[in-house]
């Protein structure tokens, strides 16, 4: 089955402790993103890629990092996260990013105390 | 900078009543627009993609118009069940910056019995 795979699907955490939540994609897809999506704010991008070792920033790139070794995966890095991180992310891939629609992973919730 | 607008935020539709959901942006420079829905507490699900160059983009019972020169996309559910209760989302991908979408706020619609 085509699809975008997202772990953990919940996680709490403490203020500054690193973590790494994965993205994956099993449809060779060249272009990856991620999102999050907060209460009257709605889904701002963070970080995309267009293809493997190539990222670049979204519109809220602050305190997140990236990296693109494989096609199928996408991790989004917090390496000191701050309570206003706590969001719902959004993974989602695309055959290209220009004139293919994006299919969505399932989410992740992170709650940052 | 592109700013993408959907009003109302909310509605509600008895069953069989056509629906029409409004997006605007203010920066008529994009490569496409994509429509998507999305289920409390789930990921996104993409219904549309209307390129520039398109005016409309129709699956089943959904149509999409795009008036790129009024900075305006409607989507227009037909004959509307309960099971279209959601929120929908658009989004534009801008023309500077490819690998960028910017998404609207949303409309939650309710599809009452």
């Amino acid at each position: 089955e085509a699809q975008v795979t997202q772990n953990p699907r919940y996680l709490i955490t403490v203020t500054g402790k690193k973590l790494t939540v994965t993205c994956s994609q099993n449809m060779n897809h060249e272009y990856m993103s991620w999102y999050r999506q907060d209460p009257g704010l709605g889904l701002r991008q963070i970080y995309y890629s267009m293809n493997v070792e190539v990222t670049d920033k979204g519109d809220v790139p602050e305190g997140y990092k990236v990296s693109r070794k494989e096609k199928r995966n996408f991790p989004l890095i917090l390496e000191s996260p701050s309570p206003n991180q706590t969001s719902l992310y959004f993974c989602a891939s695309s055959l290209d990013g220009l004139d293919y629609e994006q299919y969505f992973g399932p989410g992740t919730r992170l709650t940052v105390t | 900078k592109q700013e993408v607008t959907q009003i109302p935020a909310a509605l509600s539709v008895p069953e069989g009543e056509n629906l029409v959901l409004n997006c605007s942006f203010t920066d008529s420079a994009i490569y496409n627009l994509q429509w998507f829905r999305q289920d409390p507490g789930k990921g996104l699900t993409s219904l549309l993609l209307i390129q520039s160059s398109q005016r409309e983009q129709t699956s089943g019972r959904l149509n999409a118009s795009l008036d790129k020169s009024s900075g305006r996309s409607t989507l227009y559910i037909a004959a509307s069940q309960p099971g279209d209760s959601a929120t929908y989302l658009c989004a534009v991908k801008r023309a500077d910056s490819w690998g960028k979408l910017q998404f609207g706020s949303g409309t939650q619609v309710v599809v009452t019995p």
